[in-house]
């Protein structure tokens, strides 16, 4: 057990629709990470949270992408008006407080038909 | 920029057979390192990192890496595999952020399959 729970774990959903992911660390953690992953290859960097601030985002994280942490404790991911392309696992990870090492969730897997 | 390059794409080896995972990454200073393993549909466990000190890391499920400076190398390594240990493994190196920490850059993965 990582101490991060994501949900749903699946999600399909047609072109055009809206959908949020949830990322839940076992605690108020310092830093919270999400990630894409795509068929075939690792994981790549989207944003990440210290506490309640995004401090950066990645240029895969377009227009569409929204990622809040309104208390410093949960987070959740919003694609908005969804494209085939966005058909991947969406990973999130939490940092302890005295530590630099990420502990990676179960991943919410989206298929965008 | 950061990088990291497995350059095995897919390893088969036997069971009870010795394993060898190679990765090479590009960082200006001193890296934090990890190995990653990935299991179908699942999310990632980690195995085991490499922040300073000894130079050889001891990880779980008996695994081991070496961080080689001269090389810029972390190859995993297990001197016997067993069948559960079919999986995509990730190398990944820790790089700068905006803020002060750090965010991880994966590399492509080696599938391992496991002979019987």
């Amino acid at each position: 057990d990582t101490g991060v729970s994501q949900n749903p774990r699946h999600k399909i959903t047609k072109r055009g629709q809206n959908v949020t992911f949830r990322c839940d660390p076992i605690s108020e953690h310092n830093r919270l990470y999400w990630y894409r992953q795509t068929l075939g290859q690792g994981p790549e960097f989207l944003t990440y949270f210290q506490n309640e601030a995004q401090l950066e985002k990645s240029r895969l994280l377009s227009d569409r992408f929204s990622a809040e942490r309104p208390k410093g404790s949960f987070s959740t991911l919003e694609i908005q008006r969804t494209e085939q392309g966005d058909s991947a696992m969406y990973l999130c990870a939490r940092v302890p407080i005295s530590g630099e090492t990420q502990y990676f969730g179960p991943g919410t897997r989206l298929l965008v038909l | 920029a950061q990088s990291v390059t497995q350059p095995d794409i897919h390893i088969t080896v036997s069971e009870g057979a010795s394993l060898e995972l190679r990765c090479n990454y590009s960082y200006g200073a001193t890296p934090y390192l990890f190995w990653y393993v990935q299991s179908p549909g699942q999310g990632l466990q980690l195995l085991l990192k490499y922040f300073s000190g000894d130079t050889l890391v001891q990880g779980i499920k008996g695994f081991e890496a070496e961080f080689k400076r001269s090389q810029s190398s972390f190859n995993l390594r297990k001197p016997s595999v067993h069948w559960s240990d079919a999986a995509e493994y990730f190398c990944a190196v820790g790089a700068p952020t905006s803020g002060s920490a750090s965010k991880i850059i994966f590399g492509s993965g080696t599938r391992l399959s496991i002979r019987p």
